[in-house]
């Protein structure tokens, strides 16, 4: 079974521009959660999606929003973007409907804000 | 408000054993799980307890007592793969907001 996938894997943005991601779960999995990564905060959680309702959300700004489609596809856009958005993107994907923690990492994609 | 605490960093030396402590502080509690995320890779998924005691996995084991609001992750044999970082993460709900919420993350540096 194929793993979770992240486009791109690394992406180079000047502040104010916009961007999306984009994370593809593992077939089956009907859950995608964004993580944003950096190493003095750690992994912050953004938002979970499940049946491309969005069910919790972090606390992020409004810059930061997502969504997912029907094939569970996720993506995740930040607009205005400032040079503290530099992170490791990671989405993750679950089954769903578990209170068991148990979460699919993909590679991530690391964003450079200039 | 919500948080986790684990060391920033450990030390062990090969073939040894070592102890990752976490302990949380959450409105809800959901059960306690650990990621492993070598350098410039995915968190994977090591265990889970939702209930009191030891879950044993291999070389890994992982604790919770929730009377505490505390776990540790234990890693025996150590082996030189094993440097890492570890994150211990527990769901929480608050206000019908359900989340995952991850400590910083403990750097494992292996001594040979």
């Amino acid at each position: 079974k194929a793993g979770v996938t992240q486009t791109p894997r690394y992406l180079i943005k000047t502040r104010g521009q916009q961007v999306t991601l984009s994370c593809s779960p593992i077939s089956g999995h009907r859950s995608v959660s964004w993580y944003q990564q950096t190493p003095g905060q750690g992994l912050q959680f953004l938002f979970e999606y499940f049946s491309e309702t969005q069910r919790n959300k972090g606390n992020f700004p409004g810059r930061f929003s997502g969504r997912q489609f029907s094939n569970s596809r996720s993506e995740m856009n930040v607009s205005t973007l400032e040079l503290g958005d530099s992170a490791l993107y990671l989405c993750a994907s679950s089954l769903g409907g578990t209170v068991k923690n148990e979460q699919y990492f993909g590679p991530g994609t690391r964003l450079t804000v200039t | 408000g919500q948080s986790l605490e684990q060391p920033s960093e450990v030390t062990a030396v090969e073939g040894a054993i070592v102890q990752i402590n976490c302990t949380y502080q959450t409105s809800g509690f959901y059960g306690l799980s650990w990621y492993q995320q070598h350098d410039g890779g995915a968190p994977t998924f090591l265990s889970y307890n939702a209930l009191d005691g030891l879950e044993e996995t291999g070389r890994f084991s992982s604790f919770l007592s929730r009377s505490d609001s505390y776990g540790y992750l234990l890693l025996q044999e150590l082996q030189m793969k094993d440097s890492a970082s570890y994150f211990c993460a527990v769901r929480d709900t608050v206000n019908r907001d359900d989340k995952i919420i991850f400590g910083k993350g403990t750097r494992l540096h292996i001594l040979p």
